[in-house]
This record gives structure tokens, C-alpha cells and sequence, in this order.
């Protein structure tokens, strides 16, 4: 099984509207991380978001914003107000929390392919 | 303060050429990471490195790819007698410490696209 699922190969969204980018999660780990990363057509990954397993809040960086439902083993990216240097890929990761390692990988998602158009 | 720096950042090779990725991590952080990303594929780990120490390796393929984390100069991951698979796009991240989270995020370089032609 996939530890991470990003359902949403691509997605359309008008500038200013917010849009939701899809992940879902697999882990038999009580204590992980969930990270968002874009990617621009230019290549470099960024660094977005993250949320710790065991925090009561949903994160939220400017835009973005991640909503978390540790139930349902999913970490949507919610990005407000979307801009056209918005269009990007977008990866979720997860760091897992394996006693005596491990706690240092990432493991990443195929991607969302965001358009934001005029 | 200078992000992950990665060269070169595209690179052309023959099939069964060397390749040498080098990254030189952010100020302050002595940790390494190197991840492949495949056409339309999310990032793989590869390799963790410490100075002068591999942590963990597991994500390398066995034979042809080395990657090391000198006391001094920059990471460097070596792919030798290089194959037409081999063409990916290689990214350096680093962080602060071992344990990644709030605080301790892991930043990636621009990426190392290799082309074996």
C-alpha cells in the first residue's frame, strides 16, 4: 500500500479563489510529521507547511493552511486566495516516527498539478 | 544566509560516463539528504549523510552510486558507468538535526537534473 495517496493528478482553480489539494496517509506510527513541498516549473522544491501528529491545531503559513484529520489519515493543503505564482506541483510528504531510526526520511506523494487561471 | 547549493544544475552525460552531484548544505546544518525524483514520480530517498559518516543508505541502488559527506568541501553523490535510467532529477536537502519537524524542517536545494544521452 502507498504511504502517500494524492489522489488529484491535476486541478483547475480561478485566481483569488482557495482550492483544496488532496492527502491521504498510511502509518502505523502514533508520533509522524506531514509536510507540503512546491515544486514551479523552474524545479526547486519549497518548502510550504508542516504538522506534527500530536498537534491539537491545524497549521497554517500565511495561505496556506492544512487540514488535518488524523481519523481519517488525511492532511489537505488549503491555499486561500490563489495567485497565478500559485500553479506549481505539489507534494505532500510524511515523515514517520520509527523508534530507533527512520524519524529523518521522507516519503513523498506523485504530486498535484496546480493551474490557477486569470 | 545562502539556501542549499547544488551544482552543477543540469548535467549531460554518455551512457557509461561518471556523474558528480555536489551539494553544499545551509550554514549550521550537518545533516545531508539526497533524493532521486523519476518523470512524474515524487521524490525517493536515497542516502543520509552525516560528516564523514552514512547513516543510512537504503534508498541507494547497490552497485554504481556512492555518496559521500567530507569533514571538509561539499557533498558529493557519485554515479559511475552511468545508464540512460539513471536520467533523473537529484536533489541535496539538509537540516539542522536528525529528527524532522516543527523547527526542524528539511530544505531542499534547486536539484542536479542529469540527462544520460
Amino acid at each position: 500500500a502507498q504511504k502517500i495517496t494524492q489522489t488529484q493528478p491535476g486541478m483547475f482553480v480561478q485566481e483569488k479563489e482557495a482550492v483544496t489539494l488532496d492527502c491521504t496517509y498510511d502509518t502505523s506510527d502514533q508520533s509522524y510529521g506531514l509536510f507540503w513541498y512546491k515544486q514551479p516549473s523552474s524545479g526547486e522544491m519549497i518548502f510550504l507547511i508542516y504538522q506534527g501528529s500530536y498537534d491539537e491545531q491545524n497549521a497554517t503559513e500565511g495561505r496556506y493552511s492544512l487540514n488535518f484529520q488524523k481519523a481519517r489519515k488525511s492532511a489537505n493543503l488549503v491555499i486561500s486566495a490563489s495567485q497565478l505564482g500559485d500553479s506549481a506541483m505539489y507534494f505532500c510528504a510524511m515523515r514517520e516516527g520509527k523508534s530507533g531510526g527512520s524519524n529523518y526520511k521522507l516519503t513523498f506523494g506523485k504530486g498535484t498539478l496546480l493551474t490557477v487561471n486569470p | 544566509n545562502a539556501g542549499v547549493m547544488q551544482n552543477p544544475r543540469h548535467l549531460v552525460r554518455r551512457r557509461g560516463q561518471e556523474a558528480r552531484l555536489r551539494c553544499s548544505p545551509m550554514k549550521g546544518h550537518s545533516h545531508v539528504y539526497w533524493y532521486r525524483q523519476l518523470p512524474e514520480e515524487g521524490l525517493k530517498f536515497m542516502v543520509y549523510l552525516q560528516k564523514e559518516n552514512i547513516i543510512d543508505e537504503s534508498g541507494m541502488p547497490k552497485e554504481r552510486f556512492s555518496a559521500e559527506f567530507p569533514k571538509e568541501g561539499p557533498s558529493i553523490l557519485r554515479i559511475q558507468q552511468v545508464v540512460r535510467g539513471d536520467s533523473a532529477a537529484y536533489f541535496c536537502a539538509s537540516s539542522p538535526q536528525m529528527k524532522l519537524g516543527i523547527g526542524n524542517t528539511i530544505y531542499f536545494g534547486e536539484g542536479s537534473w542529469l540527462t544520460v544521452v
